[in-house]
């Protein structure tokens, strides 16, 4: 099955510092979203990105599909921004199921 | 409308019992996702339904577990005779055509 990576795994960061995940993923994809978890658990949509870039506030994602990857940049980060950034890809043909990489925990600290 | 909705939000329950979750998708998506979520993990895919019908699922979903989506509104998620392993983050999930998934909060499951 297809493999989606992200790295760095774990990120600590002092507020107000700029962040680069990244997701890297095995074959080719129709749609690609990334998600942060809060605390409790729920997932929050941050972009719905299969291909260029987008910009929401601190937070811009760019993927390239040919290439296989994505980038989430985080900046100017907050407290807030604590948690784990999943991002999930759909396969070509499997209806919208989502298949989560490994994810990225950050910590944002004072 | 304000999203996709679960509960409970957490249950307890006894080894050897069943428990039914409830999801509660937003009104006019007609695509539903079941995924299983465990400590350190990222959530990995069930089951899914378009309308009434459902379509896929994994291996992951044992014969203890049965999905449902009567006339294609909410959808119910059963485990009989759970089991510790079962102790884990339920989420569902809905989409329209378009494709992008919007999750619901969650029912944290422990089997004690």
């Amino acid at each position: 099955g297809i493999q989606v990576e992200q790295s760095p795994p774990d990120l600590i960061l002092q507020e107000g510092a700029n962040s680069t995940l990244r997701c890297n993923f095995s074959d080719s994809v129709n749609n690609l979203q990334w998600f942060h978890q809060n605390p409790w658990g729920q997932l929050i949509n941050l972009f719905y990105i299969p291909s260029g870039t987008k910009q929401n506030g601190r937070l811009s994602a760019t993927t390239v599909a040919t290439e296989r990857y994505s980038l989430l940049y985080i900046s100017s980060s907050q407290t807030t921004d604590s948690g784990v950034y999943f991002c999930a890809v759909e396969l070509d043909g499997t209806a919208s199921k989502l298949t989560f990489g490994t994810g990225t925990r950050l910590q944002v600290t004072l | 409308d304000t999203g996709v909705s679960q509960n409970p939000r957490h249950k307890i329950t006894k080894r050897g019992q069943n428990v039914t979750f409830r999801c509660d998708p937003i009104s006019e998506h007609n695509r539903l996702y079941w995924y299983r979520q465990t400590l350190g993990q990222g959530p990995e895919f069930l089951t899914y339904f378009q309308n009434e019908a459902q379509l896929e699922k994994s291996r992951l979903l044992s014969d203890r577990f049965s999905a449902e989506r009567p006339k294609g509104s909410f959808s119910t998620l059963e485990i009989q005779r759970t089991e510790q392993g079962d102790s884990a983050m339920y989420l569902c999930a809905s989409s329209a055509r378009t494709a992008e998934a919007f999750f619901g909060q969650g029912t944290r499951l422990t089997v004690v």
